[in-house]
């Protein structure tokens, strides 16, 4: 069955960086475009950024536009956000989550992993 | 980027039905039938229910249904159970290629 998993979270100083990793299993990940979303405490979903199938085509959300780097290794099943000049609005659980093959539609999302950026 | 519009609550009886809206612009919910809506229980991930405005994923209930008109897009749920309970998510494509999500609709099974 369809696994993604999300490694890399923590607790981390105000300006600092961070890397988030999604490691997937049970699909051919170089198919599908893939994405981070995250979740504030006790707040609703934002939508952060998106990756094409083969990595040519990436959009990001205002909020973190310049800060975050989305890349993708289809060699390692692997998905990463790197996350630049962290604040403390940015401190959620990052889900990683998969589109529908071909459809502009998520499907299915990992557990998460909670980001907390606090001096 | 601005998120959609959800009210913040929505109740009903067991075996009522109930219907969450979605507004959002002409650069999204107008813009295309991709809107989808996720169900989210508490301290899980989400999970998919409607996408492309009126399909369900194969084993999602057809006690869930979907609609839009013009910017707005509906999430009804008809035969509430008490399972039904969680906290409702609208999202939709946009034209710049983007996604975006509503505030999120907390449904409260009497």
């Amino acid at each position: 069955q369809v696994q993604l998993v999300e490694s890399g979270g923590g607790v981390v100083q105000p300006g600092r960086s961070l890397r988030l990793s999604c490691a997937a299993s049970g699909l051919t990940f170089s198919i599908y475009g893939m994405h981070w979303v995250r979740q504030a405490p006790g707040k609703g979903l934002e939508w952060v950024a998106a990756i094409s199938y083969d990595g040519s085509d990436k959009y990001y959300a205002d909020s973190v536009k310049g800060r975050f780097t989305l890349s993708r290794d289809n060699s390692r099943n692997t998905l990463y956000l790197q996350m630049n000049s962290l604040r403390p609005e940015d401190t959620a659980v990052y889900y990683c989550a998969k589109d529908i093959q071909g459809r502009v539609a998520i499907d299915y999302w990992g557990q998460g992993t909670l980001v907390a950026v606090s001096s | 980027q601005s998120a959609l519009t959800q009210p913040a609550s929505v109740s009903g009886s067991p075996g009522q039905s109930i219907t969450i809206s979605c507004t959002g612009t002409s650069s999204d919910i107008g813009a295309y039938n991709y809107v989808s809506w996720y169900q989210q229980h508490p301290g899980k991930a989400p999970k998919l229910m409607i996408y492309d405005v009126t399909y369900r994923p194969s084993g999602v209930s057809n006690r869930f249904s979907g609609s839009k008109s013009g910017n707005t897009a509906s999430l009804t749920i008809s035969g509430l159970q008490a399972e039904d309970e969680a906290d409702y998510y609208c999202s939709s494509y946009t034209t710049t290629s983007t996604r975006v999500f509503g505030g999120g609709t907390k449904l409260t099974v009497l």
